[in-house]
């Protein structure tokens, strides 16, 4: 039971470069989100999913794609990179909202630094 | 607006000593408020949870108090160690019908704790 795995650890890229940022649950949560974290700033969220094939846009969800094709992953997708993207990227994943089973508690991953220059 | 705010932003104790963080919040409908640890370079770990009819609850040392009425939580760390070095986050849910977890996350506290 790995809980929830990010890839990559650490990325650097140039302005206008694409990636995507891979977040895998093995825990069979419905729930998944995507944050970041920037300095003096609680956790932000990005975008987030319920379920397969649901998504839907969180606080700050410009500049950033989402897709759910299966329970397990959910990947985070950068277009266009700008310098304002420069955070931490956190996954995390939780029973879906409502559920009385573990009360809601996420488990988040590692986490993703990414630096757009 | 739905708020969480934190105190102190940063406390240094010495190794043994206990400690006290504070967490008002403003939002409503209230569903449960979570303390979370960060160690650096990681992830939030959950510590406690806790909903409106739950006043206090205990992780090893970690102690967590809620006080609905008022809008406050704290998180008291008894006999401090080294590893406990790190950042606490206060999370408050609230309650949703779409099934989405509406979570406020507070900036958090950075605990230092010195040998």
């Amino acid at each position: 039971n790995a809980g929830v795995t990010q890839t990559p650890k650490f990325q650097v890229l140039k302005t206008g470069q694409s990636m995507t940022l891979q977040c895998a649950q093995d825990m069979n949560h419905e729930y998944m989100s995507w944050y970041r974290q920037d300095p003096g700033m609680g956790l932000r969220l990005i975008h987030y999913s319920v379920g397969a094939g649901i998504t839907d846009q969180g606080e700050v969800p410009n500049g950033y794609n989402v897709s759910r094709s299966t329970t397990e992953d959910f990947p985070l997708r950068l277009l266009s990179a700008a310098p304002s993207q420069t955070s931490v990227y956190f996954c995390a994943s939780s029973y879906r909202g409502g559920s009385e089973r573990a009360k809601n508690i996420q488990y988040f991953g590692a986490g993703t630094r990414l630096s757009v220059l | 607006k739905n708020q969480v705010e934190q105190s102190p932003q940063s406390l240094i104790i010495l190794e043994g000593k206990n400690c006290t963080l504070q967490c008002n919040y403003t939002v409503s409908p209230f569903s449960n408020l979570r303390w979370y640890k960060q160690d650096t370079g990681r992830g939030p770990v959950s510590l406690t949870i806790m909903t409106f009819s739950e006043n206090t609850k205990s992780n090893g040392r970690y102690t967590a108090t809620l006080d609905a009425d008022t809008k406050q939580s704290s998180l008291h760390i008894t006999a401090s160690q080294l590893s406990d070095s790190a950042s606490y986050i206060c999370v408050v849910s609230a309650r949703a019908q779409t099934g989405a977890n509406n979570l406020f996350f507070g900036t958090g506290t950075r605990l230092t704790v010195i040998p």
